[in-house]
């Protein structure tokens, strides 16, 4: 068990471009958070994934921002047109069921320029 | 939706000392509250948690206490150590419905003076 990974680590792109990250919970852990960090702020959550059914999407997740889990094994979140304001750590965490602690990957920070 | 606040939003103590950072909650849903250590550009990590069957936990130098009543629960670090210098996340969650997810209150600057 190596933990929650997400690729990749950083990101900077010019506006309008597209990006897609990615995330890898724990093997095992059927349910897959996304979530967005700013700076001086709690984790904001964006959506989650019981296996490969999006259960829930929060209205901070505009229709430019799109996140699929086809196999119920890694996730992968995709933001469209970029904007300056999308500039953030986004963070991917996994529980082994609705119980259980959330473990978090170590975030992706996207820089918009 | 629930709503966690979260207080102070920077600590400053001197090493040994105590320290106690304070959330409040919306939600009478909520039911499950860990509490997250992040440090400079790394992951949120897990440290505590409490569910609402019970009032009080601890391990080691943290503690964790719930008032169900108050919708509130604190944090509690005895003998600061500098290596406890950190941003503390709370956070609420609704375990018994399939809602999934974590409200997070805004975190806490704790600085531990040596």
């Amino acid at each position: 068990d190596t933990g929650v990974s997400q690729d990749p680590r950083h990101k900077i792109t010019k506006r309008g471009q597209n990006v897609t990250f990615r995330c890898d919970p724990i093997s095992e852990h059927n349910r897959l958070y996304w979530y967005r960090q700013t700076l001086g702020q709690g984790p904001e959550f964006l959506t989650y994934f019981q296996n490969e059914a999006q259960l829930e999407k929060s209205r901070l997740l505009s229709d430019r921002f799109s996140a699929e889990r086809p196999k119920g094994s890694f996730s992968t979140l995709e933001i469209q047109r970029t904007e300056q304001g999308d500039s953030a750590m986004y963070l991917c965490a996994s529980t082994l069921d609705r119980f259980g602690p959330q473990h978090f990957g170590d975030g992706t920070r996207l820089s918009i320029l | 939706g629930e709503n966690v606040e979260q207080h102070p939003s920077t600590l400053s103590v001197q090493e040994g000392d105590s320290a106690v950072i304070k959330c409040t909650y919306s939600d009478s849903a909520s039911n499950y509250f860990p509490w997250y250590k992040q440090e400079l550009g790394k992951r949120p990590q897990l440290i505590i948690d409490i569910r609402s069957n019970v009032g009080e936990k601890k391990d080691q130098r943290i503690a964790v206490t719930l008032n169900k009543t108050a919708k509130h629960f604190s944090l509690h670090i005895t003998e600061t150590q500098p290596e406890d210098s950190a941003v503390y996340f709370c956070a609420a969650k609704a375990s018994d419905t399939n809602a999934g997810k974590s409200t997070f209150g805004d975190g806490t600057t704790l600085t531990v003076k040596p």
